[in-house]
């Protein structure tokens, strides 16, 4: 069975920080590209980032919002993917979530709040 | 980065009839190895995204049969054959060919009439 467990969200002030965590199991976690997608509460879905498989090299991409300000990265190993999360502002409040193309199923997300 | 444009934006359903979705690209989305990487996703209302059809017209494991994609280039359809209580909530169409950003489209929000 596929399970895509996030976590790491919260409360925290604009301008702070926070790390999300994705553990994966279910598939074969080193082989997929990893993506994180959020969805602002009552709105739709908006993809962040994406990080390629380490047999594809690697490499890593985001969205024009986030650039610069959050940092995905993957431990195959544990088969958990992060997204490391600075300088947040309160339009990145969210449900986030971690999802690929190689599997159907998403997980529950975790929600981020940016608020003073 | 591609715009996804869907239509209708909601649509009200008598339950047995058939609805259909559909998502319009601001480019094609064949890519340069010849796969078609668009997507649709449904979620069901307070649940997850989970997706129903990939690369077009594959359905995933476990959705049942009157779900349906079709179309190319830029024009692609949802069909649902005949609609089931289960299937309220809302559509996305999603496209990975032209990267990044991965876009999706607004949403259609599908409601029993």
């Amino acid at each position: 069975e596929v399970q895509m467990v996030e976590s790491g969200g919260g409360l925290v002030k604009p301008g702070g920080s926070l790390r999300l965590s994705c553990t994966a199991s279910g598939f074969n976690f080193n082989a997929a590209w990893m993506t994180w997608v959020r969805q602002a509460p009552g709105k739709g879905l908006e993809w962040v980032a994406r990080i390629r498989s380490k047999t594809s090299g690697g490499t890593t991409e985001y969205a024009a919002p986030v650039k610069g300000r959050f940092l995905i990265s993957r431990d195959d190993s544990k088969n958990t993917l992060y997204l490391q999360m600075d300088g947040l502002k309160p339009e990145d409040t969210a449900l986030y979530y971690c999802t690929t193309t190689t599997v159907p199923d998403w997980g529950q997300g975790t929600l981020v709040t940016v608020s003073s | 980065d591609v715009v996804m444009t869907q239509s209708p934006f909601s649509l009200s359903v008598t339950l047995g009839q058939a609805a259909s979705i559909s998502c319009r690209s601001s480019q094609s989305l064949v890519h340069s190895d010849g796969n078609t990487y668009f997507y649709w996703f449904q979620q069901r209302p307070g649940q997850s995204p989970r997706r129903l059809i990939y690369r077009v017209s594959n359905r995933d494991s476990g959705v049942p049969d009157r779900f349906s994609g079709s179309g190319s280039g830029t024009d692609f359809t949802l069909m649902i054959s005949r609609v089931e209580a289960e299937d309220v909530g809302t559509y996305y169409c999603m496209q990975a060919t032209h990267w990044p950003p991965y876009t999706f489209g607004q949403g259609t929000k599908l409601e029993i009439k």
